[in-house]
């Protein structure tokens, strides 16, 4: 069965640190990769993709970039953090690549700036 | 862009009763989008709930049902008797090839025994 591990749970950080979160999938190759953000009272908000290793496309900018150093592995960073960062952050696969294809969601990454 | 306006929660409703959350939607980027409904349970992840990808059709699962209207966009959740269990957030979100999922807001529905 595939699995989803997204870290840290929750982090508190600081205005203009750096910020690197993970998600990793297990048993399934070459998945289809995806970060989310939902702000506070808002809604979920498709950030990044990727297809395969290495290459990844931006969906909305948001001062955040992302990258797919292995297969199973996806990581969200910014050198910067502002306030407006702050939010939930959800890491997604699908098996299939298209607009009908399930997503699998992990279990989300709550971050606070202060 | 595309878009999903869908009930505005919090919705309380009596176990036994029945349950709709209205969705609608609006695709500038494709005719017939991809529909779905998610769901996250509390202390879970979010997860599928059901799914229709051709007009007119409908979906159905745990004893929900949506189905896809075109004529006006809309693909609103329905349950006949929602349990306690039944108790969760809901979110609509529309698919197309390109550009993955755009979510509603989402909707959070208390049942009480």
């Amino acid at each position: 069965a595939q699995t989803i591990h997204q870290w840290p749970v929750a982090e508190i950080k600081a205005v203009g640190s750096p910020l690197s979160l993970g998600c990793t999938i297990k048993g399934k190759s070459s998945p289809n990769l995806y970060w989310y953000w939902q702000a506070t009272g808002g809604t979920l908000q498709q950030l990044f993709y990727s297809i395969t290793v290495g290459q990844v496309e931006s969906v909305v900018q948001l001062n955040l970039s992302a990258s797919r150093p292995k297969d199973d592995q996806f990581i969200l960073s910014t050198e910067k953090l502002l306030l407006s960062h702050s939010g939930f952050y959800l890491c997604a696969w699908s098996q299939d690549w298209g607009g009908d294809a399930e997503q699998f969601f992990g279990p989300g990454t709550r971050l606070t700036v202060l | 862009g595309d878009s999903v306006t869908q009930t505005e929660g919090p919705v309380t409703v009596s176990e036994s009763e029945s349950l709709i959350i209205n969705c609608t939607y609006s695709a500038t980027s494709i005719a017939y989008p991809n529909l779905f409904w998610y769901v996250r349970y509390p202390g879970e992840g979010l997860q599928l709930l059901l799914k229709v990808i051709t007009a007119g059709q409908k979906g159905s699962s745990r004893g929900f049902e949506a189905t896809y209207n075109k004529e006006t966009t809309s693909f609103h959740l329905q349950k006949a008797s929602v349990q306690e269990s039944d108790s969760a957030v809901y979110y609509c979100a529309l698919g197309n090839y390109a550009q993955g999922l755009t979510f509603g807001l989402g909707t959070r529905v208390s049942v009480f025994p």
